[in-house]
């Protein structure tokens, strides 16, 4: 079975609106990490943002933001006031305790001028 | 060094040979990640090493794909008798503990087989 499930494959998105990129995961775990990775043509991998699953408070980095709803098991992005700059492969991936971190298929998003 | 460090980081070869690639984590990184990534795809993951412990090795699609850290450091991950559907770019990371969140990663190695 899929553990992250990221189901938009492509977006397009004006520059400076707000953007929210899904994903859901799965586990048994109690305790894991949630992750988000950017990914330029480059080719590089850029860590964006974490949660824990023990933390209370959604994480923010910057502009990046991650909605974090346990209940539901999803884990969805946020930028906030998208720059052209931003237009990349966006990843979502999750560890469990003591284990390697598995990333889903990705999102690839197209700021539009 | 200061990143992750890989290398070639474009490798072209004929289909048949052998291949080496080379990956040399942060100075005083436990952990050391290989995942592949084909064209247009999400990161696959392929082998893990932690310490001194032995590599978990349940993502390598093959037994020709092996892989090596000596010393605890520098990895190298060999492709032998490389097929077409072995192109892609080879991805290393490493991270400080196991337990830490986040990875860096290398540049990654480009293969291309003909």
């Amino acid at each position: 079975a899929q553990k992250i499930t990221q189901t938009q494959p492509g977006m397009f998105v004006q520059e400076k609106e707000a953007v929210t990129l899904d994903c859901t995961y799965d586990t048994s775990d109690q305790s894991y990490g949630l992750f988000w990775y950017k990914q330029p043509s480059s080719g590089e991998m850029i860590f964006l943002i974490y949660q824990g699953s023990y933390d209370e408070q959604n994480a923010t980095e910057g502009r990046y933001s991650l909605n974090f709803q346990k209940a539901r098991k999803s884990a969805n992005l946020v930028i906030s006031a998208s720059q052209l700059g931003d237009s990349a492969m966006y990843f979502c991936a999750m560890r469990e305790p003591f284990d390697k971190i598995i990333f889903g298929k990705g999102t690839r998003l197209h700021i539009l001028p | 060094g200061a990143g992750v460090s890989q290398s070639p980081s474009n490798k072209v070869t004929e289909k048949g040979k052998d291949v080496e690639l080379r990956c040399d984590p942060i100075s005083g990184h436990t952990a050391l990640y290989w995942y592949r990534q084909s064209l247009g795809q999400g990161l696959e993951f392929l082998i893990y090493f932690q310490g001194n412990s032995a590599p978990d090795k349940s993502g390598l699609p093959s037994d020709r794909f092996s892989a090596e850290r000596t010393g605890g450091s520098v990895s190298t991950l060999t492709i032998q008798r490389t097929q077409q559907e072995d192109s892609a770019v080879y991805l290393c990371a490493s991270s400080l503990t196991r337990s830490s969140y986040g990875y860096t990663f290398g540049s990654g190695t480009r293969l291309t087989v003909v």
